[in-house]
């Protein structure tokens, strides 16, 4: 089956700009989610979709990021404005069903966002 | 809330066994992941533990005491490609199993 996909691979804008990612999850994936991943750290959860529901987004900077899933399968997160520390790499990943079990997540190549 | 430790960085040599330590805190449990992560790559998949003892799959193994709240990942035979980061992760139950990761442990081997 095709994996998740996600563009742009790699990004570079200024500080103040604006920048969106896109993600295509696996199809028939429900739950998708958006991470954010610091250099040397682990993911972070952004967001997560049920559908085309969210279902948390406590630890997304809503002064700054937004996400829609809008037909509930593909998905958009924007950054407006950018600022130094946003640079990161951004990772989707998408699961069947609130990823239960050993089938639960599979991880798109992500979008590394250098903010400069 | 959840907690999830493992070590910063570990070094061994190619051919040799190296053990990755994970402690988890959290409320309620709905097993534990580890993934691998090459240096500009997404995580891959390498176990799931729900249930005590070990899990063998080839070269890694997944250990997993649920009482004392860790988990160890096992490489044997150890070669150059291993060299990457190793997340544990643990889904949050409270919370549409959201996935929690730990900072990572990066993994250096050398000949």
């Amino acid at each position: 089956e095709a994996g998740v996909a996600q563009s742009p691979r790699y990004k570079i804008i200024e500080k103040r700009q604006s920048v969106a990612f896109w993600c295509n999850p696996i199809s028939g994936h429900a739950t998708l989610y958006w991470y954010q991943q610091i250099l040397g750290q682990g993911p972070k959860l952004l967001i997560q979709f049920q559908n085309n529901g969210v279902v948390d987004d406590s630890q997304l900077p809503k002064d700054r990021f937004s996400a829609e899933r809008l037909k509930g399968v593909d998905s958009t997160l924007k950054i407006q404005p950018a600022k130094l520390e946003d640079s990161a790499v951004y990772l989707c990943a998408s699961s069947l069903d609130f990823g239960q079990g050993r089938d639960g997540y599979t991880f798109g190549s992500g979008t590394r966002l250098t903010v400069v | 809330g959840q907690n999830i430790d493992q070590p910063t960085e570990m070094t061994a040599t190619e051919g040799a066994i190296v053990q990755i330590n994970c402690t988890y805190q959290t409320s309620g449990f709905n097993g534990l992941f580890w993934y691998q992560q090459h240096a500009g790559e997404a995580p891959t998949f390498l176990s799931y533990n729900v249930l005590d003892g070990l899990e063998e799959k080839g070269r890694f193994s997944s250990f997993l005491s649920r009482s004392k709240g860790y988990s160890y990942l096992l490489l044997k035979e150890l070669q150059m490609k291993d060299s990457a980061s190793y997340l544990c992760a643990v889904p949050f139950s409270g919370g549409y199993n959201k996935l929690i990761f730990g900072a990572g442990t990066r993994l250096a081997v050398h000949p």
